[in-house]
C-alpha cells in the first residue's frame, strides 16, 4: 500500500515570497491533516479536513496561510507572504477516519531566508 | 488547553538495556493516545495507540501504558538495539479529533 505522498521535499525562499505544498493521502483515507513542526518542538496542527470540508483550522494562521482539499484526495497549503517563523519541517498526515492512527508523509522541510 | 510534557528531553543508554519514556498530560478528557517514532529528516510512524478505555498496548519489544486519572502515560522499550536510535513522540487526542503532541523525547542507543 503506498504511504502518503507529499513534494517538494525541500524548499529555501526569501521572506515575503510565497510557496506551496503538496500532500496525496493514502487511497481512501477521508481524515487530511496538516502539521507545522518547528526545530526542537513536536508537531502542531495547521488544519484537518475531513473529505473536502475543513473540521479544524483555529492554528492556521489565516492571514498568510491557506489550505484546500480539491475532491476530498489531494491537498495544497500555501503560504504568501513567508516569514522567516515559518522555517520549518510541514507534515502531511491522512487516517481513515477522525480518532484513527495517523499516517505521516516525508514532510517538506522550508528554509526562509 | 491540553499541554502535554515529555520527560526527559534526551537520553542515552547501551545497547540491551530496557528503558521507560514519559509523557504526561493534564486534560483527561482524552479518545486515545498515540506513541510515535521519527526518524532524522522523516515522517512519524505510529507505534502503538491506545483508546482512552485501555490500560495497555504491546508490539513486539514495545509496551504502552496510560493512566488517564494520574494524566501519564509510560513507553517501556525492552532490550534496546541501536536501531532504536529515534525521536520518540506522544500525542493524545482530545476534544474536537485534535492530536496534541509532546516535545518528545530524543533516543540514542550506543553499542
Amino acid at each position: 500500500e503506498a504511504g502518503v505522498a507529499q513534494s517538494p521535499r525541500y524548499k529555501i525562499i526569501e521572506k515575503r515570497q510565497s510557496v506551496a505544498f503538496w500532500c496525496n493521502p493514502i487511497s481512501g483515507h477521508a481524515t487530511l491533516y496538516w502539521y507545522q513542526q518547528i526545530l526542537g518542538q513536536g508537531p502542531k496542527l495547521l488544519i484537518q479536513f475531513q473529505n473536502n470540508g475543513v473540521v479544524d483550522d483555529s492554528q492556521l494562521p489565516k492571514d498568510r496561510f491557506s489550505a484546500e482539499r480539491l475532491k476530498g484526495v489531494d491537498s495544497t497549503l500555501k503560504i504568501q507572504p513567508a516569514k522567516l517563523e515559518d522555517s520549518a519541517v510541514y507534515l502531511c498526515a491522512s487516517s481513515p477516519d477522525q480518532r484513527e492512527t495517523q499516517y505521516f508523509g516525508p514532510g517538506t522541510r522550508l528554509l526562509v531566508l | 488547553k491540553q499541554e502535554v510534557t515529555q520527560i526527559p528531553a534526551a537520553l542515552s543508554v547501551p545497547e540491551g538495556e530496557n528503558l521507560v519514556l514519559n509523557c504526561s498530560f493534564t486534560d483527561s478528557a482524552i479518545y486515545n493516545l498515540q506513541w510515535f517514532r521519527q526518524d532524522p529528516g522523516k515522517g512519524l510512524t505510529s507505534l502503538l495507540l491506545i483508546q482512552s478505555s485501555q490500560r495497555e498496548q504491546t508490539s513486539g519489544r514495545l509496551n504502552a501504558s496510560l493512566d488517564k486519572s494520574s494524566g501519564r502515560s509510560t513507553l517501556y522499550i525492552a532490550a534496546s538495539q541501536p536501531g532504536d536510535s529515534a525521536t520518540y513522540l506522544c500525542a493524545l487526542t482530545g476534544g474536537g479529533n485534535k492530536l496534541t503532541f509532546g516535545t518528545g523525547t530524543q533516543l540514542k542507543v550506543e553499542l
